[in-house]
């Protein structure tokens, strides 16, 4: 059973259009994120979820915006694409919430490409 | 900024040599520091991580360092093998919220 899965792997769109990234866990986690990995590798911290409520946003475009409808979900709606969004998008989850961290658990990614 | 900033960015070693990847970082309040393994098509996997009050930990070909003082952790991988080739982050948590914070990357090669 995979722990934190997240849909779809690639996802190829036209600027301006308006996509979803879904991601779930069965861990039984406590905290949920949002990373953003460019093309040099750089791994970013988007959003944190958790129990349903938002903890981090850091400076994302308001184009972005996660929606938990319950703990083991997270996903990622984008509106307006622009080229610049085109990245590898990470889910992660975490036991616990800050300052108590423990280790994160990631997806194994969408690669987003806007043409 | 609370950065982290991670040397070298490619590194490049034949099988059986050994590896280090190294880390600095710059909030004196940073208390957890993880290494993680990113595979071609798959998402980051914890592979060790530290504590502020341990100087070492020890797992099988893999040892990670602490220099508090200094503001410095190390990843040792001894007897290289070519599945150890990736790319390997470094993290820290940072600020009032122990946000987790990654280096750059260091893409290995272990070449046979």
């Amino acid at each position: 059973d995979t722990a934190v899965s997240q849909t779809p792997k690639y996802l190829v769109t036209q600027m301006g259009n308006d996509k979803s990234i879904k991601c779930e866990q069965n861990l039984g986690h406590d905290t949920m994120y949002w990373y953003k990995q460019d093309s040099k590798k750089f791994l970013k911290i988007m959003f944190s979820y958790n129990n349903k409520e938002l903890i981090i946003n850091e400076t994302v475009p308001n184009r972005f915006s996660p929606k938990s409808p319950d703990k083991a979900h997270l996903n990622l709606h984008i509106n307006s694409l622009e080229l610049g969004d085109s990245a590898v998008y990470f889910c992660a989850s975490s036991q616990y919430r800050a300052p108590t961290n423990e280790k994160l658990f990631f997806g194994s990614g969408t690669q987003l490409s806007v043409l | 900024g609370e950065n982290v900033e991670q040397h070298p960015s490619t590194l490049s070693v034949q099988e059986g040599d050994s590896a280090v990847i190294k880390c600095t970082y710059s909030d004196s309040a940073s208390n957890y520091f993880p290494w993680y393994k990113q595979e071609l098509g798959k998402g980051p996997q914890l592979i060790i991580d530290i504590r502020s009050n341990v100087g070492e930990k020890k797992d099988q070909r893999i040892a990670v360092t602490l220099n508090k003082t200094a503001k410095h952790f190390s990843l040792h991988i001894t007897e290289t093998q070519p599945e150890d080739s990736a790319v390997y982050f470094c993290a820290a948590t940072v600020g009032p919220n122990n946000d987790m914070r990654f280096g750059a990357g260091t893409r290995l090669t272990v070449k046979p």
